[in-house]
C-alpha cells in the first residue's frame, strides 16, 4: 500500500527565510502528488499538485515542489517566508485507483518576526 | 460561490448519543469523502462516495455511518459504538479529472467534543 512521510512534525524559520518542506512517498509507479495547507481550525487548501510533465510545478502563494522519482520525493519550497504562511503543511498522494488520498501526518510551520 | 458547507462548526455530544454531521457540496462533484482528523495523525479516511447511493469503508469506519441520497449531500453518523469519537471532521469533493487524477476540494469542518 501507498504511503507518505513527511519526516518534519514542526519547523520554525525566520520571516524573509527560505523554507523547504520534505515529503517522501512509498508507491511502485508514478503517484499524483498534492500539497494542502491547513489554518487552525480550518479545512485544507490546495497548494500545487504533480500529475505528470515537468517535474518542477508552481503553485498558490508563491509556493513551489520538486517531483524526483529517484528519491521518492515531493519536497515543497518557498524562497522567502511571510508571517502569514505559518500553518500546517500536508502531502497527499493519489495511486490513481479507489479515489483516495493518503496523507502524510503534517508539517507545522511557524514563523518568527 | 460554489463551495463545501459543513454543519454544524461545533457539536457537542454526550456518551451513548449517535450524532449526526452535516455535509452539503454545490460543485457538481460526483465523489464525496469523510476524514478524521487528530493532533499529530495527519487525515484518516473515514469513509467514501464515488456515485450516488454506493459507498466504501475508509481506513477506520468502525462507530461512523454515511448515507448518499443526492448527489450534493453526504451525512456522517457517529454513532455511540465509536469509543473515541473526539476530534475534528473534514468532508471533502471530487471530480476525477483528465488521467484519472483527484483533486480533493475540503469543507471548514466540524470539530466534535464528547462530554
Amino acid at each position: 500500500a501507498q504511503s507518505v512521510t513527511q519526516p518534519d512534525i514542526h519547523i520554525t524559520v525566520s520571516e524573509g527565510a527560505s523554507l523547504e518542506l520534505r515529503c517522501n512517498y512509498s508507491y511502485g509507479a508514478t503517484p499524483y502528488l498534492f500539497w494542502y495547507v491547513q489554518s487552525p481550525g480550518q479545512g485544507l487548501q490546495l497548494l500545487l499538485k504533480y500529475f505528470s510533465g515537468d517535474t518542477l510545478v508552481q503553485g498558490i502563494k508563491g509556493f513551489e515542489a520538486e517531483f524526483k522519482r529517484s528519491q521518492s520525493s515531493f519536497n515543497l519550497r518557498k524562497p522567502s517566508v511571510h508571517w502569514s504562511d505559518a500553518a500546517e503543511y500536508f502531502c497527499a498522494v493519489d495511486t490513481g485507483t479507489a479515489s483516495k488520498l493518503t496523507f502524510g501526518t503534517g508539517t507545522r510551520l511557524q514563523v518568527t518576526l | 460561490d460554489g463551495g463545501i458547507t459543513q454543519s454544524p462548526k461545533y457539536l457537542f455530544r454526550k456518551e451513548g448519543q449517535n450524532v449526526t454531521l452535516s455535509c452539503e457540496q454545490n460543485l457538481n462533484h460526483d465523489a464525496m469523502y469523510w476524514y478524521r482528523q487528530d493532533p499529530g495523525q495527519g487525515l484518516r479516511l473515514i469513509y467514501y462516495s464515488q456515485i450516488v447511493n454506493d459507498f466504501q469503508k475508509g481506513d477506520i469506519a468502525e462507530g461512523y455511518s454515511v448515507s448518499r441520497e443526492k448527489k450534493e449531500s453526504f451525512p456522517l453518523t457517529v454513532t455511540s459504538a465509536q469509543k473515541n469519537p473526539t476530534a475534528f471532521y473534514l468532508c471533502a469533493s471530487s471530480r476525477p479529472g483528465t488521467g484519472g487524477y483527484n483533486e480533493q476540494f475540503f469543507g471548514p469542518g466540524t470539530r466534535l467534543t464528547v462530554l
